[in-house]
């Protein structure tokens, strides 16, 4: 079965400067890869999400990098802001497969001031 | 509406109780989902229904037992569970096999305590 793999598992970065976090999957036929982001006590929200067909997308100040032949993908956030100190979730799936999702083991973001 | 809405908030039940985890959307979506997460670990997929047949167990043991009457409603029945079952429990729903529609939408969670 598929296996996400995530790191950093905390990382620490001055207000507005970028954060970046990184996973790697297993299963090739995975074409779908959203990120979650989770506030203390609050469910997991998507925020950006790409599948295999495109190789970076953009919203604002997040984005997401995917390169298939590597079974990487990368979510970058840039000029950080106290709101985005949150755990982020790498997760992939297969769209029109099982429905499964697999989530990564998460990366606790600080930012700090 | 693209709200998962879950109950109860909390539970605190003993080893002997039987409760039940509710989780009921109104989006349309036929696939349900349930997680269990642990503190400071990611959300680890139990159950998948689709088109309210039961299409994924994930090995769960049998203390954990999903229902879905409708489309709309998903439920975990919980017997004879154990401490190490404490946890958030986590309700989500999407389309089938989101093709169209990729995103997986989760409930607030079930915090579960048991003792």
């Amino acid at each position: 079965g598929e296996n996400v793999e995530q790191h950093p598992s905390t990382l620490s970065v001055q207000e507005g400067d970028s954060a970046v976090i990184k996973c790697t999957y297993s299963d090739s036929a995975s074409n779908y890869f959203p990120w979650y982001k989770q506030e203390l006590g609050k469910r997991p929200q998507l925020i950006i999400d790409i599948r295999s067909n495109v190789g970076e997308k953009k919203d604002q100040r997040i984005a997401v990098t995917l390169n298939k032949t590597a079974k990487h993908f990368s979510l970058h956030i840039t000029e950080t802001q106290p709101e985005d100190s949150a755990v982020y979730f790498c997760a992939a799936s297969i769209l029109g497969g099982d429905d499964k999702i697999i989530f990564g083991k998460g990366t606790r973001l600080h930012i700090l001031p | 509406d693209t709200e998962v809405t879950q109950t109860p908030k909390h539970l605190v039940m003993g080893m002997t109780n039987k409760k039940s985890l509710k989780c009921e959307q109104h989006m349309g979506h036929r696939a349900m989902y349930w997680y269990k997460q642990k503190a400071k670990k990611p959300p680890e997929l139990m159950f998948v229904y689709s088109y309210e047949k039961l299409s994924i167990n994930e090995s769960v043991p049998s203390r954990f037992s999903p229902e879905c009457p409708n489309s709309s409603l998903l439920n975990l029945h919980l017997h004879a569970l154990q401490p190490e079952d404490s946890a958030l429990y986590l309700c989500a729903s999407s389309q089938v096999r989101r093709q169209l529609n990729t995103e997986a939408f989760f409930g607030q969670g079930t915090r579960l305590t048991v003792v």
